[in-house]
């Protein structure tokens, strides 16, 4: 049973537009949601966080929005840029309200392709 | 770079055999946490170590086992190998035992069993 869903496999946006990542997630739990970027060969690198006493955090380009009645959040990306592309993971924990015993919960991820 | 290292890159081996994943995390990083990541599939988590000692457990298999040594490095021992278990191991590694300060990801070994 997947906690954390990406139900966007593949994301294609024109350089220079918005682009807008989505994640749902399950477990009620979950109070410290992260966006984590990949690129081929490398390993994941930490972007932007936010905790569940806020519903927006930005970051420069990026701006997360967290909606705890719909257990979703989003990540967007304005303006959008070559380097931008590559693989989006949505990841969640327990750890600050709860103290859960897991370690970072991830989604399968979304695959930006940034056009020029 | 992250500052994570991860040896060997890649590795091939036979179904049965046993390997050993290595990882050194950041400097004054305290906390190892090891991730599996199969074709299609997000990242697994499957244990974590603070300091030296098991702090959390995730999906990992009875074959599968982890230490983290008083130097902090860590290693991953893999057993009984089975085609299944091909995937890309990444480490992680953060200052505090899960703080939601980020985690800094090695670049992973990828293990094919053939």
């Amino acid at each position: 049973d997947q906690q954390v869903k990406q139900n966007s496999p593949s994301l294609s946006v024109q350089e220079g537009r918005i682009s807008i990542l989505n994640c749902d997630y399950t477990n009620s739990m979950f109070d410290y949601f992260l966006w984590y970027k990949k690129y081929p060969a490398e390993g994941p690198t930490f972007l932007i966080s936010i905790s569940s006493i806020k519903d927006k955090n930005e970051d420069g380009r990026f701006t997360v929005f967290l909606n705890k009645s719909a257990k979703h959040l989003s990540l967007h990306i304005v303006p959008s840029q070559p380097g931008d592309s590559a693989v989006y993971f949505c990841a969640a924990s327990d750890w600050a309200v709860w103290g859960g015993a897991d370690g970072l919960t991830f989604g399968k991820g979304t695959h930006l392709i940034i056009q020029p | 770079d992250s500052g994570v290292t991860q040896t060997p890159k890649h590795l091939i081996t036979a179904t049965g055999q046993r390997v050993t994943l290595r990882c050194s995390p950041r400097s004054g990083d305290l906390s190892v946490y090891w991730y599996q990541q199969s074709l299609d599939q997000g990242l697994q988590f499957l244990i974590q170590y603070y300091n030296g000692e098991e702090r959390a457990k995730g999906n990992i298999l009875e074959r599968f086992s982890a230490q983290q040594f008083p130097d902090l490095h860590s290693e991953l021992n893999l057993s009984s190998l089975e085609l299944g278990d091909s995937a890309l191991y990444f480490c992680a590694s953060s200052v505090r035992d899960r703080d939601n300060s980020p985690l800094h990801f090695g670049n992973g070994t990828r293990l094919t069993v053939t």
